[in-house]
């Protein structure tokens, strides 16, 4: 009963270097989502997936990217990372409930750390 | 826009007092509401979610919430705090595209 499953649960970037984070889902949900969460601001939403193929910006999109080629993956790219991208990240999918409530489930997440 | 507004980030109780933390939100729609807890060094976890209905939310560990649309507010309280609930609480509201608006946290602190 793995859920949301996120790797690498820890990192450490030099500015200007590039990586990937992967999370995978076993659960067959449509949504999947990418937050960054930073002491005393909440999470916030960097990009979304509404279905396979699709991505969406969020409220915090720049310096991300994302892509959604299998309906269980969705990754999350920094091109050339910056000391403003540390954070932990938190991947999270949902589907559908009769209620249309759907709740998130989330994975672990993810500590970067951009020296 | 939906938004949720969570006053003061840390909030001490003792063990065995009441838990009261206080969750406003701003939705132009009949809101979908959610608390969620995280423990340290974990991922985020359901405790409760209104959706329409029974007003009053019973959720895991002994919390509820009760949703007050007058008010605007969806508090989340349980009757006598536990060492275990220290943690982090987040309110949220659902938006467009299955979206969560998160307010800003609750860390709990449990003094025994």
């Amino acid at each position: 009963n793995a859920g949301v499953t996120q790797t690498p649960k820890f990192r450490v970037l030099k500015t200007g270097q590039s990586m990937t984070l992967l999370c995978a889902q076993d659960m067959n949900h449509e949504y999947m989502y990418w937050y960054r969460q930073d002491p005393g601001m909440g999470l916030r939403l960097i990009h979304y997936s509404v279905g396979e193929g699709t991505t969406a910006k969020g409220e915090v999109p720049d310096g991300y990217n994302v892509s959604r080629l299998k309906k269980q993956n969705f990754l999350l790219g920094l091109e050339s990372a910056a000391p403003s991208q540390t954070s932990v990240y938190f991947c999270a999918s949902s589907g559908w409930e009769v209620s249309g409530a759907n709740v998130l489930t989330f994975g672990a997440g993810s500590r970067l750390t951009v020296l | 826009a939906q938004s949720v507004t969570q006053l003061g980030s840390h909030v001490s109780v003792s063990e065995g007092a009441l838990v009261l933390l206080r969750c406003n939100y701003s939705s132009s729609v009949p809101p979908y509401l959610f608390w969620y807890v995280q423990y340290p060094n974990q991922g985020l976890q359901l405790l409760l979610k209104y959706t329409t209905g029974a007003t009053l939310v019973k959720g895991i560990n002994g919390f509820e919430a009760e949703f007050k649309k007058s008010e605007t507010s969806f508090h989340l309280t349980k009757p006598s705090a536990h060492m275990s609930d220290a943690a982090e609480y987040f309110c949220a509201v659902l938006y467009g595209n299955n979206r969560l608006a998160f307010g800003k946290g609750n860390q709990v602190v449990v003094i025994p």
